[in-house]
């Protein structure tokens, strides 16, 4: 079955204490984004990705790192967690790149995290 | 971030009834629209991909509709059906490949 998958689902975790939400997608898709959705907001991208080893900055960037070693998976780390990134989590992949500006994304089932 | 605005941001309808409602975007650089429909405790799904002005597409009840001068899209709904409930996102791609999400419009069919 072509799928986003994400883990952990829900992290209660506290300040400062690093952690990986990974993302892993099964269909050769060359673009992965990670997202970030709060109330009353839009998703806002966090950091996308082009293709392998190829990483960008989106709009909410700070606080976040991303990596993207192999085309299937993109983790995002939280290095030192904060109360203000208590977020739903979404990770995205599309089947092109750069210049696909019309391809469909498909979501993860999201990450929920508490940060105390 | 590119101002993209749903609105209302929650409605309810009765099962059976048709309803509407509204994504604004800027209507300079623009490359695509998305439309997304996201269900409770799920992924959000892809519904349309609109690109040109005057576009209208199709799935089931549901449809929308692409003005790109006056920078808006109309998701309708018709007959509305309990299954219908979800938040509705649509998505704006401008030409330098930023993608901007609106809020959303939550919807609530009442058997």
């Amino acid at each position: 079955e072509a799928q986003v998958t994400q883990n952990p689902r829900y992290l209660i975790t506290v300040t400062g204490k690093k952690l990986t939400v990974t993302c892993s997608q099964n269909m050769n898709h060359e673009y992965m984004s990670w997202y970030r959705q709060d109330p009353g907001l839009g998703l806002r991208q966090i950091y996308y990705s082009m293709n392998v080893e190829v990483t960008d900055k989106g709009d909410v960037p700070e606080g976040y790192k991303v990596s993207r070693k192999e085309k299937r998976n993109f983790p995002l780390i939280l290095e030192s967690p904060s109360p203000n990134q208590t977020s739903l989590y979404f990770c995205a992949s599309s089947l092109r790149g750069g210049g696909a500006y019309t391809d469909t994304q498909y979501f993860g089932p999201g990450t929920r995290l508490t940060v105390l | 971030i590119l101002n993209v605005e749903q609105s209302p941001q929650s409605l309810h309808v009765q099962e059976g009834d048709s309803t509407n409602f509204t994504c604004s975007f800027p209507s300079s650089n623009f490359y695509a629209l998305h439309w997304y429909r996201w269900e409770t405790a799920k992924s959000p799904e892809a519904l349309f991909v609109m690109t040109l002005n005057g576009d209208e597409k199709k799935k089931g009840r549901i449809s929308a509709t692409l003005n790109t001068k006056e920078g808006y899209s109309y998701l309708y709904i018709k007959g509305s059906q309990p299954e219908d409930s979800a938040t509705y996102l649509c998505a704006f791609r401008s030409s330098d490949y930023k993608l901007s999400f609106g809020a959303g419009t939550t919807v609530t069919v009442r058997a």
